[in-house]
């Protein structure tokens, strides 16, 4: 079964500043991946998702991940944080299960705080 | 396009009490789930539709849970009888179909709390 590692449970950035989420995954196929953000009381909404066609993702409200294969990483960015931004953020990895369906396996999170 | 709905959005109930949660998703998606997410955690698959019937549920306690999706459109899950560590958010998903690049649309969530 695939997994997947959030790094830091929660990450506070200054408004303004860049914002790095870290997300690792343990595959032995090429994988799909997933960012889904969560605000207080909310779904999950996609962010962005890779699919193999391109290693760099650009996502919703400025954020973009980068996919390494050699790093098995899938780390999510965005260039300068927004008081918006203040959430919570989960990788995901497509996995086949045994029934032979595709189902998401999502990381612990990690809440992000904005600083004004 | 109206997005996936639940209802209700908060529970409260005693332990060994039954509670019910429904789920309408987008028109046309074939594929339902129903995740279980603990506070602080990642939210946890508990079964998989592919329109009425089910695919998976390997990770559905089937000694308390229980889940049904009618005529391939609208789901329930039910606790019968709950326990303390029921208290979660139950997110109801869905997708257009059972592929590993789709994605999952979730609905607003349910909000349990087992006393």
């Amino acid at each position: 079964a695939q997994s997947v590692t959030q790094l830091g449970s929660h990450v506070s950035v200054s408004e303004g500043a860049l914002v790095l989420l870290r997300c690792n995954y343990s595959s032995s196929v090429p994988p799909y991946l997933f960012w889904y953000v969560q605000y207080p009381n909310q779904g999950l909404q996609l962010l962005l998702k890779y699919t193999s066609a391109a290693t760099l993702v650009k996502g919703i409200n400025g954020f973009e991940a980068e996919f390494k294969k050699s790093e098995t990483s899938f780390h999510l960015t965005k260039p300068s944080a927004h008081m918006s931004d203040a959430a919570e953020y989960f990788c995901a990895v497509s996995d086949r299960s045994g029934a032979g369906s595709y189902q998401l396996t999502f990381g612990k999170g990690t809440k992000l705080s904005v600083i004004p | 396009e109206a997005g996936v709905a639940q209802s209700p959005r908060y529970k409260i109930i005693e332990k060994r009490q039954s509670v019910a949660f429904w789920c309408n998703p987008i028109s046309g998606h074939a594929t339902l789930y129903w995740y279980q997410q603990i506070l602080g955690q990642g939210p946890k698959l508990l079964i998989q539709f592919q329109n009425n019937g089910v695919v998976d549920d390997s990770q559905l306690p089937k000694d308390r849970f229980s889940a049904e999706r009618l005529k391939g459109v609208d789901s329930t899950l039910k606790i019968q009888p709950a326990k303390l560590e029921d208290s979660a958010v139950y997110l109801c998903a869905s997708s257009l179909r059972d592929r590993a690049s789709y994605e999952q649309y979730f609905g607003p969530g349910t909000r349990l709390t087992v006393t």
